[in-house]
């Protein structure tokens, strides 16, 4: 088991510009959350995933987007790049009915 | 790599000691809560977890403690080896769909 994978690893980006950060849940897990890490702090929920709809969403602009397709991989887009959002972006899945969610190893964006 | 412990408060402990790192949640109806290691350039990995109806919990080397009443939350490593440097966060998930709030993190030093 491959464990959640993420790509790419590192991304630069220059502001305005639109970035698609992928990730690929565990084996067996269906729900995807997806969570930005800013340097020296902790990861803040941006969104989830579940049978291919947003489930829940936290305090982050609709500039951030996302997707899941039928096999429970998902996407985040991030259009309109601002250097605040350079960041480690962190996918991490769970299964519906349990608790316990597995990370990533994250995408380091940075906005130039 | 990434540099997750910037900025954090840091704990700095003797190899062979005991190390004790504490979290203050902010949701009285979290029920669940995870502690969590993240190493430089990796994503957050699993080490425990406690429900609300426990106070306590323990897995190889750590235990946590859970006292709802000042919604505090402890997590203790035993013999700390140089292997348990890294930031740790505690996380609560106060609703369905297993979306986590994560507190601050604290860096631990173990020194040889």
């Amino acid at each position: 088991d491959a464990g959640v994978t993420q790509s790419p690893t590192h991304l630069i980006k220059t502001r305005g510009q639109q970035v698609t950060l992928r990730c690929s849940p565990k084996s067996g897990h269906d729900t995807v959350s997806w969570y930005q890490q800013a340097l020296g702090q902790g990861p803040q929920f941006i969104f989830q995933y579940y049978e291919e709809e947003e489930r829940q969403r936290g305090n982050f602009p609709d500039r951030f987007s996302g997707h899941q397709f039928p096999n429970y991989s998902s996407e985040l887009n991030v259009n309109a790049l601002l250097l605040g959002d350079s960041a480690l972006y962190l996918c991490a899945s769970s299964p519906d009915s349990g608790t316990e969610a597995f990370f990533g190893q994250g995408t380091r964006l940075t906005v130039v | 790599g990434e540099n997750v412990g910037l900025h954090l408060p840091t704990l700095s402990v003797q190899e062979g000691d005991n190390s004790i790192i504490n979290c203050a949640y902010s949701n009285s109806a979290s029920d669940y809560f995870i502690w969590y290691k993240q190493e430089s350039g990796k994503g957050p990995q699993f080490i425990i977890d406690i429900r609300s109806n426990m106070d306590k919990r323990q897995g190889q080397r750590v235990t946590v403690l859970l006292n709802k009443t000042v919604k505090h939350l402890s997590l203790q490593i035993a013999a700390t080896q140089p292997g348990d440097s890294a930031v740790y966060f505690c996380a609560e998930n106060g609703g369905a769909g297993n979306k986590l709030t994560f507190g601050g993190g604290t860096r631990v030093l173990v020194k040889p």
